[in-house]
This record gives structure tokens, sequence and C-alpha cells, in this order.
């Protein structure tokens, strides 16, 4: 049973455009999320995060939004570079779970030049 | 830098044999995980340990998988008897607290097993 869904397993934007990455959860549960950007063998690293008391986070280029209802968490990547190429993780954890987190497949995001 | 560290990148093991896979935290950080990804697959939990002590096992195979965190040294996941399904990246990660709903995982750069 995947708990948290990226349904779009690749997106290809524009440079400088919006790239909006989609993610959804079963979970009710999970109260942290978080996302990941993992380039070909390489670790994931870390790029943002949202507890579930809030519905948005910014940091620089990058927001999150969170829809608690909706089950559904979306990244927002403005402009996109093409440096930004590369597989997205969104992952979420729950308070009694001892931490762990729980990952969707990813989805591939190529920025055009 | 003083980030996750892994070793080795890259393992070659034949049917049979052991896999030792090493990571060290974060300097500061005594909570790790490891990981598993699975070719098109997304990462799976596997084991949360502290210091001397493993804290959340349910993602581990039940057989021919063990991970330890002793008081000194590096976290070791350490696979018996290795089969060609054991081929995947195993990721470590560390974190500071452990604290759920707060705590960010930082990850190594992984190790890339290979079941000949």
């Amino acid at each position: 049973d995947q708990q948290v869904k990226q349904n779009s397993p690749s997106l290809s934007v524009q440079e400088g455009r919006i790239s909006i990455l989609n993610c959804d959860y079963t979970n009710s549960m999970f109260d942290y999320f978080l996302w990941y950007k993992k380039y070909p063998a390489e670790g994931p690293t870390f790029l943002i995060s949202i507890s579930s008391i809030k519905d948005k986070n910014e940091d620089g280029r990058f927001t999150v939004f969170l829809n608690k209802s909706a089950k559904h968490l979306s990244l927002h990547i403005v402009p996109s570079q093409p440096g930004d190429s590369a597989v997205y993780f969104c992952a979420a954890s729950a308070t009694g779970a001892n931490s762990k987190l729980t990952f969707g497949k990813g989805i591939t995001l190529s920025v055009r030049p | 830098n003083a980030g996750v560290m892994q070793n080795p990148r890259h393992l070659v093991r034949r049917r049979g044999q052991e896999a030792r896979l090493r990571c060290s935290p974060m300097k500061g950080h005594s909570h790790v995980y490891w990981y598993r990804q699975l070719p098109e697959e997304g990462l799976k939990f596997m084991v949360y340990l502290q210091k001397e002590n493993i804290i959340d096992e349910s993602g581990m195979p039940k057989e021919r998988f063990s991970a330890e965190f002793p008081k000194e040294g590096p976290s070791i996941l350490r696979i018996q008897q290795v089969v060609r399904g054991d081929s995947a990246a195993y990721f470590c990660a560390s974190s500071p607290q452990g604290i759920p709903s707060t705590d960010t995982q930082y990850f190594g750069p992984g190790t890339r097993l290979t079941v000949l």
C-alpha cells in the first residue's frame, strides 16, 4: 500500500517558468512532510519541510503548500533553473512512528534551457 | 564538511557472501536510519538506531539482515548470504534529536550493492 504517492513520474518545464510537483498521502497520522532532491549516484538532499500546523513554507525559490483536508502537498520552484533538473522525492513522517520517513516514488524534473 | 559518510560507495558480492555497509553520522547526530532503494522505486525504511540501541527495525527483512550502532564507531548494516534481490542502493541518514515532526534527516551518498 503506497501511503505517499507521486503520480506523475516526470515533468518538463522551460527555464524561468514555475515547476509544480505534486504529492498525495493516505495516512492521516502523517504530520511532517519533507521534499528531497536527488541527483544520479548521490544521496537525497533535503530541500524544504512543512509541519501539519502550517499550510505554507517558503525558502528562496522553493515553496511547499499543504492541504490537509485533501491530503495533498505541492512543491513550487520559481523561477526554474537547469540545475534544478533532478528527481524530487516527497516524504512524510508521523509523531509516534519513530521518525521513520515514508517516501513517494519520485518525480523526474527536467528544466529546458 | 562533516556530512553523513558511507563506505564503500560501491560493493560487489557473489551470492552467498556477506556484505557490510558502514555509516558515520553527521557530527553531533546520534540517530541513524537506514533506507533501501530498489530500481525505479522510492526509498524504503529499514531500521532506526540510536547509540547501542535499535529503536525500530520494522522495515528490516526478518532473516539475513542486521544492524548495529556501537558506542564507538560507525553504524553497520550487515547482510549475510546475499542474494541477487539484495542488489540496491542503501542509504544512511542521521538526525540530531530523533523527534518526529521537527527533525530533519540528512542523507549520505549511499552504497550501491551489486550481487552477482
